[in-house]
């Protein structure tokens, strides 16, 4: 079963932040991040190993709670170049529902 | 130099026909993925296969039959095409399975049925 997403869209406005969580009915050993950007293939962002762990990627950073089978990314001072789906996915390489991210200028 | 590529990239052909989508990593992975994406973007798994074997396989008719000749191919074969099967097909990669590695991504088939 795939972890559910939420929101399933958002529009920002250049420079606000948004928060895409993702959750888990099953144990989640692991959360991975990938964004797939319009016609392309999804890539990588980053990978959250054990709860609690947080991470960052430029101004993206993700957070993980192991015991609630969640994880949370975060985007701040959003850039038009953050449009894209994003997936969070399981070690199993079971992904997420998406969620839709459009930034306007 | 691509490290997961996929041929065709688009690919229409007519209800009932069997067609094939090839897809070939150089990364040395020894785990690939095929994943199908529909026009509401939920990027669904359908197999995985660890070292040519079968590892995962979801609830997909046994109208798509996978074949993995060696650790760098992964080839799905699908049989009497249906109107439902028009979707991006993307094949995936990684080192290793349940060990927390990227996965690589292709560039994605795009199947329309008619």
């Amino acid at each position: 079963q795939q972890p559910v997403q939420s929101p399933q869209a958002v529009i920002l406005r250049e420079g606000e932040d948004a928060v895409i969580n993702c959750s888990s009915s099953k144990a989640l050993y692991s959360v991975h991040w990938y964004r797939q950007k319009h016609g392309e293939a999804p890539v990588f962002l980053m990978i959250l190993l054990k709860g609690g762990e947080q991470k960052g990627h430029e101004k993206i950073s993700a957070s993980f709670n192991e015991k609630k089978q969640q994880s949370s990314l975060y985007l701040t001072a959003s850039q038009l170049s953050y449009s894209g789906t994003y997936f969070c996915g399981t070690i199993k390489y079971i992904f997420g529902t998406g969620t839709r991210l459009k930034v306007l200028a | 130099d691509t490290a997961v590529s996929q041929t065709p990239k688009y690919l229409v052909t007519q209800m009932g026909n069997d067609k094939s989508i090839k897809c070939e990593q150089n990364l040395g992975h020894d785990t690939m993925y095929w994943y199908k994406q529909d026009s509401k973007k939920f990027l669904k798994i359908m197999f995985s296969y660890n070292n040519k074997e079968l590892i995962i396989n979801e609830t997909v008719p046994n109208r798509f039959s996978p074949k993995s000749p060696d650790k760098a191919h992964l080839n799905l074969h699908i049989n009497s095409l249906e109107l439902g099967d028009s979707a991006v097909y993307f094949c995936a990669s990684s080192q290793g399975f349940f060990r927390n590695t990227e996965a690589f991504f292709g560039q994605g088939t795009r199947l329309t049925v008619v």
